[in-house]
């Protein structure tokens, strides 16, 4: 089956770096999104990965390795606002978007 | 720019009752357009998606159905609803296509069925 794992919550400090962790098995791999979502908002588009490596927007990083099924994503000088759930997706061979649980990421002062 | 709307936000339905829920892109055409619902806690479960009129791929089996009457819109229904299917539904759009392309997302519709 087709499966995507990330933790279910973390919590980190305003001002910090927190590492949101995302491991994947599925059939086939055409690149990893990452999406924000606020509470009781839609997700929004952070980040697209479909080569191996770090790709920088900002205070967000997010890494990919194919061959280890694995990527994450970094955030950097943490802000209150940046408490939400961070969902990651992974297009399978057929272009099908599989989803993963998300993670809610609480940020404290 | 793109710009999708789906409405209604919130709505509480009796258990039996119908249900639409509407969602209209401008400023693309073509597009593929999706409905996911989201319970609490849980990751995004793919509805129905439609790669264009009168075209629709159902994801899982239930109670609901979708329309595309329109090249830009894209409607959810059911005759009959389920305590179950209360949720957040969401309603999306990508470049139409193959490929890896983006969704951007509608604000959602909250259901809750009473």
């Amino acid at each position: 089956g087709q499966n995507i794992d990330q933790p279910t919550e973390m919590t980190a400090t305003e001002g910090a770096i927190v590492q949101i962790n995302c491991t994947y098995q599925t059939s086939g791999f055409n690149g990893l999104f990452w999406y924000q979502q606020h509470a009781g908002e839609a997700p929004t588009f952070l980040s697209y990965n479909v080569l191996d490596g770090l790709e920088e927007k900002g205070r967000f990083s997010s890494f990919l390795s194919r061959s280890k099924g694995y990527s994450y994503l970094l955030l950097k000088e943490l802000q209150m606002k940046d408490s939400a759930s961070y969902l990651c997706a992974v297009t399978d061979s057929n272009y099908q978007l599989i989803w993963g649980a998300g993670t809610k990421l609480i940020i404290k002062p | 720019s793109q710009t999708i709307h789906q409405w209604p936000a919130t709505l509480v339905q009796p258990v039996g009752s119908p249900l639409s829920l509407e969602c209209t892109v401008e400023g693309t055409s073509n597009p593929n357009l999706y409905w996911y619902r989201q319970a609490a806690g849980r990751g995004l479960q793919l509805l129905f998606y439609s790669v264009g009129i009168g075209q629709i791929s159902s994801e899982v089996p239930q109670n609901l159905s979708a329309s595309r009457p329109q090249d830009r819109q894209f409607i959810l229904s059911s005759k009959k609803l389920l305590l179950s299917d209360s949720g957040f539904y969401l309603c999306a759009w990508s470049q139409g296509g193959s490929g890896a392309n983006v969704l951007t997302f509608g604000a959602g519709s909250r259901l809750t069925v009473l």
